[in-house]
Order: structure tokens, then C-alpha cells, then sequence
């Protein structure tokens, strides 16, 4: 059974550049079959599709984020990486790497990482 | 994009109550629409997907219908364990978009 972990640091000054990790085990990120997603959610707050990247290299974001996002495989290392530029305030939030099956159902989700944005 | 607008935003029933959430797209969306349940501190979990597709180990107390733009989300027979938060999320274009949710209490 596919597992997902994320990490990354827990606290990002505005206007830097948040970075997080998803390592994926039980499965292969290089995969004709699912489509690997961020999704964050401000505390309190409901859910945000960021983006997603399917074969390691076609990905989708968010136009909501304004080409801040960008996501990437590293196969080497079976891991998943989001890059959010020019963070504020309001990009403080949870964020989830999750997997997605099928026409658009997300099945696997990591246990999530705390991200707050604060100088 | 898509909006998903879902009601009620609360909802506090007793156990063993029929519990229905709807969720309304802006936009005809088929039946591309899942059902996510979310305890406090945890990841949102898949109960439903394409409309009405049970999820493998998911109770059969959990069901999803609808199509086009009207959906419902049942649990028909509520019990103590299923309190949490319940989000629909639609997969028919980019970008996917989730409901306001709606937070589940027992009364």
C-alpha cells in the first residue's frame, strides 16, 4: 500500500520561496497511472488544489496561484517537490501531497506538514 | 473554474438518523463529483468517487447520486464514529475545486 510523507521546514518568511517534499513509498512516482497532487488547506478552512504532475514531467497548476507553483519528480529518490515563490500570509496552511486515481479521485493522502508564513 | 457550493454548512443529527449534504455545481459536471471525510488533525479520507462508487473498505451505510449538477451524499445511519467534516470535490475539468464542507455533529 502506497504511502506518502511530506517535509520541509515549518516556517517561511514572506516573500521567500517554501519548499516541501513528498517521499513516496510502497509504489513508484514514475507512473503511467496516477497523477501526484498538492493540496493545501488554511486552517479552519477548506480545501485548495495547487497542482499536479503525471510521468514526471506534465504538470498542471492552479491559476488561482498565479504561476508561483511549481512541481517536480525526482525518481531517483521516489520523491514529489512543490515550489511556492513569493510566499505571504496567506499561503500559510497545510499542505498535502496526495495521489490521484482514475479520472479525478484523490485515494492516497500524506499526513500533511504544517506551513506558516511569518517573519 | 467549477464552484461547488454545498449545504448545509452544519448539520448535528442523532445516531442512527438519515443524514443527506448536497452539493450544486456551477456547471454541468456528469457525475465527476467525489465525497471526502475529514476527522480533526487527520487527511481527508475517500468515501465516494464518480458520483456514486463506493470506495474498497468504505461502510455501505455511506452512498453518493445525483448527476449533471445536483448531488447528494447519504449516510444512512449515522453512527458515533462518523463524526467529521464531509468536503465533495469535482474531477470534471482543471482546476478541481472542493465544497465549503459541511461539519457533522451528534446531537
Amino acid at each position: 500500500q502506497v504511502q506518502l510523507q511530506e517535509s520541509g521546514p515549518g516556517l517561511v518568511k514572506p516573500s521567500q520561496t517554501l519548499s516541501l517534499t513528498c517521499t513516496v513509498s510502497g509504489g513508484s512516482v514514475h507512473t503511467d497511472v496516477y497523477f501526484w497532487n498538492w493540496i493545501r488547506q488554511p486552517a479552519g478552512r477548506g480545501l485548495e488544489w495547487i497542482g499536479r504532475i503525471y510521468r514526471s514531467v506534465t504538470t498542471n497548476y492552479n491559476p488561482s496561484l498565479q504561476s508561483r507553483a511549481t512541481i517536480s519528480v525526482d525518481s531517483s529518490k521516489n520523491q514529489v517537490s512543490l515550489r511556492l515563490t513569493s510566499v505571504t500570509a496567506a499561503d500559510t496552511a497545510v499542505y498535502y501531497c496526495v495521489r490521484k486515481r482514475g479520472r479525478g479521485s484523490f485515494d492516497s493522502w500524506g499526513r500533511g506538514t504544517q506551513v506558516t508564513v511569518s517573519s | 473554474d467549477i464552484q461547488m457550493t454545498q449545504s448545509p454548512s452544519s448539520l448535528s443529527a442523532s445516531v442512527g438518523d438519515r443524514v443527506t449534504i448536497t452539493c450544486q455545481a456551477s456547471q454541468d459536471i456528469s457525475n465527476y463529483i467525489n465525497w471526502y471525510q475529514q476527522k480533526p488533525g487527520k487527511a481527508p479520507k475517500l468515501l465516494i468517487y464518480d458520483g456514486s462508487n463506493l470506495e474498497t473498505g468504505v461502510p455501505s451505510r455511506f452512498s453518493g447520486s445525483g448527476s449533471g449538477t445536483h448531488f447528494t451524499f447519504t449516510i444512512s445511519s449515522l453512527q458515533p464514529e462518523d463524526i467529521a467534516t464531509y468536503y465533495c470535490q469535482h474531477c470534471d475539468s482543471l482546476p478541481y475545486t472542493f465544497g465549503q464542507g459541511t461539519k457533522l455533529e451528534i446531537k
